[in-house]
């Protein structure tokens, strides 16, 4: 199926410090991807969609100007968490649609873990 | 909100066929059911879909009842590795929405 990257695995970071994570489709281009939020024994949550060229789109209680979301080429969305605090720990997973495989399925990366101290 | 019911938990011996069941009551006639699955510490990974047809891939089945209110998605022959939570999600399959993940079923492959 189609690659999508997610790049750090796994972060630790003080508090206070901003942490960037990189998604990147590799072999099809994506116009939109999705950024998820996953607490331990829970499911994904929905954290904001993010279009190339555009400004991003966030679930509701998410805050915009902690999270930032970048998604400048067809291939690479960016999330930084800013200030980020030991609440913000937690498992960021990136995904995407290949428009040429179906615009129905979703791919997704595998994950970032973080750990704020 | 998740359109679907799931149990929170099966097991299933290695070797034998796991059927997992999902509840879709709600089911709107332009919405697909898709299933996932996300192993420890990975992000999900696509197994299969359908819209009213049972559905084969080289992963599994997907059986859709005819009223498409319940599916049942299949392993047909179960190993250590498919030890996993399983999402099963509805959506209509266009490229705007976004999916919904509900707690899913947690499927534990016992040797």
């Amino acid at each position: 199926g189609a690659v999508v990257s997610q790049h750090p695995s796994w972060v630790i970071c003080k508090s206070g410090t901003s942490v960037k994570i990189e998604c990147r489709s590799l072999d099809f281009q994506a116009t939109t991807m999705f950024w998820y939020r996953q607490f331990p024994k829970q499911s994904l949550m929905l954290m904001a969609t993010s279009n190339e060229g555009s400004k991003a789109t966030y679930e509701q209680g998410v805050e915009k100007d902690k999270f930032l979301i970048n998604h400048a080429s067809l291939t690479l969305s960016t999330l930084t968490v800013t200030s980020a605090h030991p609440e913000d720990s937690s498992f960021y997973i990136c995904s995407a649609r290949d428009p040429g495989r179906g615009s129905e399925k979703l791919f997704f990366g595998s994950g970032t873990q973080l750990s704020v101290l | 909100d998740a359109k679907t019911t799931q149990p929170p938990s099966m097991d299933c011996a290695e070797g034998r066929a796991a059927n997992l069941p999902c509840n879709h009551s709600t089911i709107s006639g332009n919405e697909y059911v898709y299933w996932y699955r996300q192993i420890h510490s990975q992000g999900p990974q696509y197994i299969i879909h359908g819209l009213k047809n049972n559905e084969t891939n080289e992963m599994a089945s997907l059986i859709i009842t005819e009223d498409r209110k319940s599916s049942t998605l299949i392993l047909p022959h179960a190993t250590l590795r498919d030890t996993a939570v399983y999402y099963c999600i509805v959506r209509v399959g266009d490229y705007g929405q976004n999916f919904v993940f509900g707690p899913g079923t947690r499927l534990s492959v016992l040797p």
